[in-house]
């Protein structure tokens, strides 16, 4: 059983459409995290959120953590090919445990 | 500035078999963290090293060991190897513990095991 479970699984778009994906547990995290992976690389931090409620935006990507900490949600707006990968939440239950990954969804974006 | 490195990139063991992985990690961090990720799946924590100390370890078996050294590299080692144990090993590297740190991962190990 997944801590944390990410729906779509796949999902693949037309460049300039927007997307949402979302990040879902039964359990509360201190801190939740966003990661890009890319074919042939390591996980690239995208975002820390900690607060419930909390959205951040970096450029056309917004961040939102639900307010009771149990899930999140990541938005693109106007999607690019270079947004094209594994996108990947992380949570940890307590400050200062190691993240827990959920398995992610594969994103593409056509030109 | 030089990122985290792992050593080789791709290796193909058979059943039974030892394997050694490596990770070099970026300069000025004293943590690193190793994941397994299989396909389609999501890293899974196999333990961290905080200052040559194990800190942490998730649920692997015994056969999963590391090690890290003064200059805070580490390796990964793993005993009798099991068809299931095909996956991408990735290390991540962090100024501190995991849990209260952005840790910055390395391109990562693909291991086949026939």
């Amino acid at each position: 059983t997944q801590l944390l479970e990410q729906s779509p699984q796949f999902l693949s778009i037309q460049e300039g459409e927007n997307l949402t994906v979302y990040c879902n547990s039964s359990s509360v995290f201190s801190s939740l995290q966003w990661y890009r992976q890319e074919p042939g690389e390591g996980p690239v931090l995208l975002v820390t959120v900690v607060t419930g409620g909390e959205v951040k935006k970096l450029k056309r990507l917004t961040f939102q953590f639900g307010d009771a900490r149990k899930d999140s949600s990541l938005h693109i707006t106007a999607a690019q090919p270079g947004d094209t990968g594994l996108y990947l939440c992380a949570g940890a239950r307590n400050y200062g445990q190691n993240f827990v990954f959920g398995p992610g969804t594969r994103l593409s974006v056509l030109p | 500035e030089t990122g985290v490195t792992q050593s080789p990139t791709h290796l193909i063991k058979t059943r039974g078999q030892q394997v050694t992985l490596r990770c070099s990690s970026q300069s000025g961090h004293n943590t690193v963290s190793w994941y397994q990720q299989a396909l389609g799946q999501g890293p899974q924590f196999i333990f961290q090293y905080y200052r040559e100390e194990e800190n942490g370890r998730g649920n692997f078996p015994p056969r999963f060991s590391g090690l890290q050294f003064p200059n805070y590299s580490s390796e990964l080692n793993v005993n009798a190897l099991e068809l299931d144990d095909s996956a991408l090993y990735l290390c991540a590297s962090s100024p501190g513990l995991a849990g209260n740190n952005e840790q910055f991962f390395g391109p990562g190990t693909r291991l086949t095991v026939l």
